[in-house]
């Protein structure tokens, strides 16, 4: 029982490559999450799905998309790969949408952008 | 949401107990408050919560004071792992509140 499982673990891109990072869960989990984290700052929610087939911005969407596959998959997407992306971003997941002490994160993927 | 004030650091001897405070002055009457701890840049763990009573489960304590304008996490003999940055979210328990709110906790250092 893997829980949240996001690929890759590292990552480096040149100025405007694109990308995509993947995330998918195991729980049955209804709601999905993806936060980026800043050197020495707190998470940041960047898009997040309610539920499957729904997705709604966050504090910090600009730059990304996002793709709720199926229930268990849910993509975030670096169309034109910048430096100030550089973070380590985290994939979450909940039962249900604002469950807040249900979240259980992933392991997360080191970005830097070059 | 309410905002939470929170020291940047905490040292701690391995064993004693580890009381890391939270101070949520504007916190209003339906909103709870969360710990949850990052360890080493892992993703955040849910650690507690609670709205105005005391709770207890087998991570750690939480105490909350009675004016709820602030609230105490207690680790009760704290090892080498609970090494950790703990940030303290207030938040309604509702659904539909998509934003969990992450500031930047404190820094939680357990000494040998």
């Amino acid at each position: 029982n893997a829980g949240v499982t996001q690929t890759p673990k590292f990552q480096v891109l040149k100025t405007g490559q694109s990308m995509t990072l993947q995330c998918a869960q195991d729980m049955n989990h209804n709601s999905m999450y993806w936060y980026r984290q800043d050197p020495g700052m707190g998470l940041r929610l960047i898009y997040y799905s309610a539920s499957e087939g729904t997705t709604d911005k966050g504090e910090v969407p600009n730059g990304y998309n996002v793709s709720r596959l199926n229930k268990r998959e849910f993509s975030l997407r670096l169309e034109s790969a910048a430096p100030s992306q550089t973070s380590v971003y985290f994939c979450a997941s909940s039962a249900y949408a604002g469950q807040a002490r249900g979240y259980t994160f992933g392991s997360g993927t080191r970005l830097t952008v070059v | 949401d309410a905002k939470t004030t929170q020291p940047p650091s905490m040292d701690c001897a391995e064993g004693r107990a580890a009381n890391l405070p939270c101070n949520h002055s504007t916190i209003s009457g339906n909103e709870y408050v969360y710990w949850y701890r990052q360890i080493h840049s892992q993703g955040p763990q849910y650690i507690i919560h609670g709205l105005k009573n005391n709770e207890t489960n087998e991570m750690a304590s939480l105490i909350i004071t009675e004016d709820r304008k602030s609230s105490t996490l207690i680790l009760p003999h704290a090892t080498l792992r609970d090494t950790a940055v703990y940030y303290c979210i207030v938040r309604p328990s509702n659904f539909g509140n998509e934003k969990l709110t992450f500031g930047t906790g404190t820094r939680l250092t357990i000494i040998p």
